[in-house]
């Protein structure tokens, strides 16, 4: 059963970088998955960031594309998040998970990892 | 991107059935996914493709669609099932391969 688990800094300044990495564990990185981030800010809803695929084809939010990049680590079995530019708007939770595409091209993400919160703040 | 539009809010009496709705251009293309929220917790896979149900989601919960619109149906709805439901499609908007979610749909069972 794969299970991810996020890391990486809780704090990040203004303008700064964010940067997270997703464990992943019970599966292989290189499987037919579109591996995913998603974040959520404070009472708010569930917003697709981006994701990539093994090869290293990526998909990102449009609304973040210019700021954000999605890699993989096959040799560590993860995947990384790298935000730039970082305002208070991008203080979230912040989901790694599994995404899959069925055979009529629809999409589902699970299992999700635990999230972790990222605030940008001075 | 495609929009997914949800209702902020629902209320369903205890044993009753009701039924969250989504609407998106994107639906007319792909099948919804659906996710279960509490409080604190991860999202939670609960209905995906035609109406698939991952192992260990109850079988009071189903999905289903009608051109635009997407529905995810608790039928006798419990006390657990309070919680935020988020639907979700792929978007193949501008030929632009992405991911859209729905504003989320907060639960309460009286």
């Amino acid at each position: 059963q794969v299970h991810l688990r996020e890391s990486g800094p809780g704090l990040v300044k203004p303008s700064g970088t964010l940067s997270l990495t997703c464990a992943v564990s019970g599966g292989s990185i290189s499987s037919d998955t579109w591996w995913t981030w998603v974040r959520q800010s404070p009472g708010q809803g569930l917003e697709w960031i981006g994701e990539i695929y093994p090869s290293g084809s990526a998909n990102y939010n449009p609304s973040l594309t210019r700021r954000v990049t999605i890699s993989v680590d096959k040799s560590k079995n993860q995947f990384s998040l790298r935000l730039t530019s970082a305002t208070a708007a991008d203080t979230a939770v912040y989901y790694c998970a599994r995404g899959t595409t069925g055979v009529t091209g629809e999409n589902w993400i699970d299992p999700w990892g635990q999230g972790t919160l990222v605030t940008v703040s001075a | 991107s495609s929009d997914l539009t949800q209702d902020p809010a629902v209320s369903v009496a205890l044993g009753q059935t009701v039924r969250i709705t989504c609407q998106g251009d994107s639906l007319r293309t792909y099948y919804a996914s659906w996710y279960q929220q509490t409080p604190g917790q991860a999202p939670v896979l609960v209905i995906y493709g035609k109406n698939i149900r991952p192992s260990g989601i109850p079988d009071r919960f189903s999905g289903a669609t009608s051109g635009n619109t997407a529905s995810l149906t608790i039928t006798g709805a419990q006390a657990d099932d309070e919680a935020d439901y988020y639907c979700s499609s792929r978007d193949n908007s501008n030929n632009r391969l992405g991911v859209v979610f729905g504003g989320g749909t907060k639960l309460t069972v009286l």
